[in-house]
């Protein structure tokens, strides 16, 4: 069954921690994305791949790193530079540039 | 200026009627445009792509495009109380997706 898989779904993080948030797809996509999403807005992109072992910054790259290591993978760390990390993180996927893109179903992060 | 600009709501509608969502984006070259609709506490879902102008038809729903005025909209024919999420409108200029804020949708019984 394809798709794109998030993991974990809630996660919980201590001041000053960095955390991987991992994303995985199967449907052979070449695109991945990473979106945060806060109470009542939109969603801001983070990052974003086109290919293996290239990726640009969004619009909130700061506090945040990514890898390309794998056509199927694009893990997420939020580093403890990140100041406000409470979150509801996605990841998403399209299978060219101009194609419709399919998210995965989120990590809810909170800082405790 | 927002890249995408949508009416947030909420927006209400009888059950049974026509639902009518825009949106307005500021990219000129953006060719490829999406209707997503997502559940509160879920991942947003995709509903219709559209990369042409005029309408595109599937099931209860038609996306319109109209580029030389820059929106694409979303009608909701026979609107039922499960059509009551939020509706995101999303446009891609090239190499990566931009997001309105979203219109909350209420269908009422």
């Amino acid at each position: 069954d394809g798709g794109i898989t998030q993991s974990p779904k809630y996660l919980f993080r201590k001041e000053g921690q960095n955390v991987t948030l991992s994303c995985e797809q199967n449907l052979n996509h070449d695109a991945m994305y990473w979106y945060r999403q806060d109470p009542g807005q939109g969603l801001r992109l983070i990052y974003y791949s086109q290919i293996v072992n290239d990726f640009q910054k969004g619009d909130i790259a700061e506090g945040y790193s990514v890898s390309r290591e794998k056509k199927e993978s694009f893990p997420l760390t939020v580093t403890s530079a990140q100041k406000n990390p409470t979150a509801f993180y996605l990841c998403a996927s399209s299978l060219r540039d101009l194609t419709e893109a399919f998210f995965g179903q989120g990590t809810r992060l909170t800082v405790v | 200026q927002k890249e995408v600009e949508q009416n947030s709501g909420p927006l209400s509608v009888p059950e049974g009627a026509i639902a009518s969502l825009n949106c307005t984006y500021s990219d000129r070259g953006s060719q490829s445009f999406f209707w997503y609709r997502q559940y509160s506490g879920k991942s947003p879902e995709l509903i219709m792509s559209i990369y042409s102008n005029g309408d595109k038809e599937d099931g209860r729903f038609t996306a319109q495009l109209n580029k030389a005025s820059q929106y694409v909209s979303l009608l909701i024919r026979d609107s039922q109380p499960s059509d009551s999420p939020t509706y995101l409108c999303a446009v891609n200029p090239g190499n990566q997706f931009y997001f309105g804020t979203g219109t909350s949708l209420t269908v009422i019984p």
